[in-house]
């Protein structure tokens, strides 16, 4: 069964810019979670989807959205990039996103902001 | 104060050693917990997961959850080089009212085992 994917790896870019990622999720799961890690903040929750829908956010600047298709995948974007957006995201997904459901991640994308 | 905390380390152990790995956490309401390792460079991989209070054995890896103190271990027994890694804990956050929840983390534990 494959796993979580998410494309592409690494990206360069430069302040100001726009980025957008994406994450293909285990077949059969609906639920699909961003997370951003940062060596000083460590891992840090984005936004949940489900079936096309917006269900949870966490504490980020508006700058930082999100999508789901109805096939699942989902794709984020982050808008006018500042330096301070470099990180690991990571996109986890799992059956319905529901209390105690095993979440499975991704490799991640590795952003770099210059 | 973060709802989980745990020790960043970094730990270098011996191979063979037994490791402690600790996080404590504020929200008496959390059911879930979970102990995810992650090697450089890539995403975090489920270790062990465990619901409410008690000990959960698997292989040379047990985590043990107790909740009147609110603390959660995971302990590695014969460690082993290939045991290199971050190990981050995690318990269920915040529950959205649209029935959805997310993962609290701890910074994670770098650990090395040294040959």
């Amino acid at each position: 069964k494959a796993g979580v994917t998410q494309t592409p790896r690494y990206l360069i870019k430069t302040r100001g810019q726009q980025v957008t990622l994406s994450c293909s999720p285990i077949s059969g799961h609906r639920s699909v979670s961003w997370y951003q890690q940062t060596p000083g903040q460590g891992l840090q929750f984005l936004f949940e989807y489900f079936s096309e829908t917006q269900r949870n956010k966490g504490n980020f600047p508006g700058r930082f959205s999100g999508r789901q298709f109805s096939n699942s995948r989902s794709e984020m974007n982050v808008s006018t990039l500042e330096l301070g957006d470099s990180a690991l995201y990571l996109c986890a997904s799992s059956r319905s996103g529901v209390g105690g459901e095993k979440l499975f991640f991704g490799s991640g994308t590795q952003l770099s902001v210059l | 104060q973060k709802e989980v905390e745990q020790d960043p380390g970094p730990l270098s152990v011996p191979e063979g050693a037994i490791v402690s790995l600790n996080c404590t956490y504020s929200n008496s309401a959390f059911q879930y917990f979970m102990w995810y390792r992650q090697y450089s460079r890539k995403g975090p991989e489920l270790l062990m997961y465990t619901y409410s209070s008690g000990n959960k054995e698997d292989g040379r890896f047990t985590a043990q959850v107790d909740k009147s103190s609110k603390y959660i271990s995971l302990f590695i027994r014969d460690s082993q080089p290939s045991d290199s890694a971050t190990y981050l804990c995690a318990s269920e956050g915040a529950y959205s009212g649209a029935g959805s929840y997310q993962l609290t983390f701890g910074k994670g534990t770098k650990l090395s085992v040294i040959p």
